[in-house]
């Protein structure tokens, strides 16, 4: 596609439940990064794939993040067990190799309830 | 502290000012910098990449990075309205296992008025 898809775009869900967010990016793209974003802050690094493979998984918080990319090319960002404190913008971005600035997705607004 | 320290502003000047916007940083490892223009419920864009001291120029943008200080500037001349947004510095390693995994700044939110 022209851009990084990234849906839904909004989400609000019950605490404790289960949410999967999902990322297209740019056609042809190997790398790919999750960021969390909350109010009036800059993003924050989740993890990192390069092709299939989590190249760094650092800034995801706790083991109820996970994400795959199981085809290199679409990832999924899986949060179980949501709690208030996950309410934030998650923002995918891709790019062609890790040294050039990336492009960036619209994100997800997820309401945690 | 945080590791990049950006003043969140608000920042608002009238239109055909000039901008100055800025970022101090703590870990003198960073060696690419990176400027972000973010509108409200969008993804952020990348305005600017540099990473070598001095300065760099595109249009009506002018980055300027300052490793010994570790301190680097974003000027914008000629604001416009369209210019409205909030401002993101990010910077990152050249660590081959780090790559990509920028550090961004809290963002300015910046003004331009008609």
């Amino acid at each position: 596609g022209a851009g990084v898809s990234q849906t839904p775009s909004n989400k609000v869900t019950e605490k404790g439940k289960y949410v999967e967010l999902r990322c297209d990016p740019i056609s042809g793209h190997t790398a790919l990064y999750w960021y969390r974003q909350s109010l009036g802050q800059g993003p924050e690094f989740l993890i990192y794939f390069q092709g299939t493979g989590a190249a760094d998984d650092s800034g995801l918080p706790n083991d109820r993040f996970f994400a795959v990319r199981p085809e290199g090319s679409v990832s999924t960002l899986k949060i179980q067990r949501t709690e208030r404190g996950d309410s934030a913008v998650y923002l995918c971005a891709s790019s062609f190799d890790p040294t050039s600035g990336y492009t960036f997705g619209s994100g997800t607004r997820l309401t945690v309830v | 502290q945080k590791e990049v320290e950006q003043d969140p502003g608000p920042l608002s000047v009238p239109e055909g000012a000039i901008v100055s916007l800025n970022c101090t940083y703590s870990n003198s490892a960073f060696q690419y910098f990176m400027w972000y223009r973010q509108y409200s419920r969008k993804g952020p864009e990348l305005l600017m990449y540099t990473y070598s001291s001095g300065n760099k120029e595109d249009g009506r943008f002018t980055a300027q990075v300052d490793k010994s200080s570790k301190y680097i500037s974003l000027f914008i001349r000629d604001s416009q309205p369209s210019d409205s947004a909030t401002y993101l510095c990010a910077m990152s390693f050249p660590d081959s296992t780090s790559y990509g995994k920028l550090t961004f700044g809290q963002g300015t939110i910046l003004t331009v008025h008609p």
